[in-house]
């Protein structure tokens, strides 16, 4: 079973600060890895697919990067709306996602 | 407007069915891939089945498989999940969701969400 898992689990930031999540793979995903935004009472949103690649309309303080079993979102400097949990999610076998890190003020 | 609508869901009695439906609107339903997923506090979220833009492959997470059946129309731009003999650990808020990319055979990327519906499984 493939497993994601993101560190850390939670993130105490301020607005302006920059915030670097962490997801690794229990086997090589190649770059089959993305990043859903989720705030509460919504669905997830998507920010990445394909480990980097932006989705529509994500603005570009936003970065993913990564490839094999270590990957990264960061946010460059977090605005009062980015306070959220992220997860990152793998395609490369099946779909499945990881637990989530809640960035918090 | 893009969007995923859902209907269906609520409280059901373990081993009761239920079907869960997804309307969509304001783009070519019959050219992607869709999915459901569901979210429970403890569990996260959950990929439970795919199906492809044409129907021909469906493919159901272990979990379901036997239990859940996707399904389509596209002329009535509408996607199902037909859920059956339901579980306590079926309980979750399930979302429909539209692949990334168009015509893609085996699934991709969860591009535009519902706004979800909650499955509550309880005697």
């Amino acid at each position: 079973e493939l497993v994601l898992t993101q560190s850390p689990a939670t993130l105490s930031l301020s607005p302006g600060d920059r915030a670097t999540l962490s997801c690794r793979a229990s086997q090589d995903v190649r770059r089959y890895l993305a990043w859903y935004q989720q705030k509460p009472g919504q669905a997830p949103r998507l920010l990445f697919y394909d480990a980097s690649d932006r989705a529509t309309g994500i603005p570009a303080r936003f970065s993913g990067s990564g490839s094999g079993t270590d990957f990264t979102l960061t946010i460059s400097s977090l605005e009062p709306e980015d306070f959220a949990v992220y997860y990152c999610q793998q395609r490369s076998n099946w779909w499945s996602f990881g637990q989530g890190t809640k960035v918090e003020i | 407007q893009v969007q995923l609508v859902q209907s269906g869901g609520g409280v059901v009695q373990p081993g009761g069915s239920l079907r869960l439906s997804c309307a969509a609107s304001a783009f070519t339903f019959g050219d992607f891939g869709f999915h459901w997923v569901r979210q429970t506090p403890d569990k996260g979220l959950a990929w439970v089945a795919f199906i492809r833009y044409d129907g021909e492959t469906k493919y159901h997470a272990n979990s379901v498989k036997g239990r859940f059946t996707i399904s389509r129309d596209n002329s009535n731009n509408t996607l199902y999940l037909q859920m059956n003999s339901l579980r306590v650990e079926d309980t979750a808020m399930y979302y429909c969701v539209k692949d990334l990319d168009e015509n893609y055979n085996d699934g991709s990327w969860f591009d535009l969400w519902g706004q979800g519906t909650l499955v509550t499984v309880s005697s």
